[in-house]
């Protein structure tokens, strides 16, 4: 069965250091894949999608995210984090030949001044 | 463009009792999903509904039941509540598989459920 793993459950970044979040996936073919963050309190927003073609995909906010087939990696990151990232962040894949999401248990950025 | 609005925001209940949450979904969207998302967890896929049945259903047992109505919005019921109910109900619509892009779920706040 397809499963996400997110192995970072909480990691902390000084405003205006870079950020990766680390994302891996079990999939039987190429997978659709997506990050979206969660502020406190709140439903979900997506920040990015990878479906196929360039395996390097823009987001808002300034997020970008990579797809490595070879890793089984679909990594976000961000070149300079402002206090306004800190929220949760969840990697998700679709169901085998089905559209419901299977979702990481998340990754809790925090940011330090 | 309306996105998907949930209601209510919060519930308290009691063990035993039942509870119905409501979900609109996006405008041009024809096909719901539920989630349960339990404290410090990723979300839990319940079931997925367009053309008002019940489509896909993940892991959860029949006390979860859902309806969806001819204008698209739905529901989830919950009967017989437990003190393991108690979560953030998420709801994200999207289109009908063989459209274009069936993949990309928006979803709504939420309703956080307290059961006591």
């Amino acid at each position: 069965a397809q499963s996400v793993t997110q192995p970072d459950i909480h990691i902390t970044v000084s405003e205006g250091a870079s950020l990766e979040l680390r994302c891996n996936y079990s999939y039987g073919a190429t997978p659709y894949l997506f990050w979206y963050v969660q502020s406190p309190g709140q439903g979900l927003q997506l920040l990015l999608k990878y479906f196929s073609g360039d395996t390097l995909v823009q987001g808002i906010k300034g997020f970008e995210a990579e797809f490595k087939r070879s890793q089984s990696s679909f990594n976000l990151r961000k070149p300079s984090v402002h206090w306004s990232d800190a929220a949760e962040y969840f990697c998700a894949i679709p169901l085998v030949g089905n559209t419901p999401l299977v979702f990481g248990k998340g990754t809790r950025l925090s940011v330090i001044a | 463009d309306a996105g998907v609005t949930q209601s209510p925001t919060h519930l308290i209940k009691t063990r035993g009792q039942q509870v119905t949450l409501r979900c609109s979904p996006k405008s041009g969207h024809d096909t719901v999903s539920w989630y349960q998302q339990a404290l410090g967890q990723g979300p839990q896929f319940i079931f997925q509904y367009y053309e008002e049945e019940e489509r896909q259903r993940g892991n959860f047992p029949d006390r979860f039941s859902g309806h969806q109505f001819p204008n698209y919005s739905s529901e989830l019921n919950v009967n017989a509540l437990l003190l393991g109910d108690s979560a953030l109900y998420l709801c994200a619509s999207s289109l009908k598989v063989g459209s274009r892009n069936p993949y990309e779920q928006y979803f709504g706040p939420g309703t956080r459920l307290t059961v006591t």
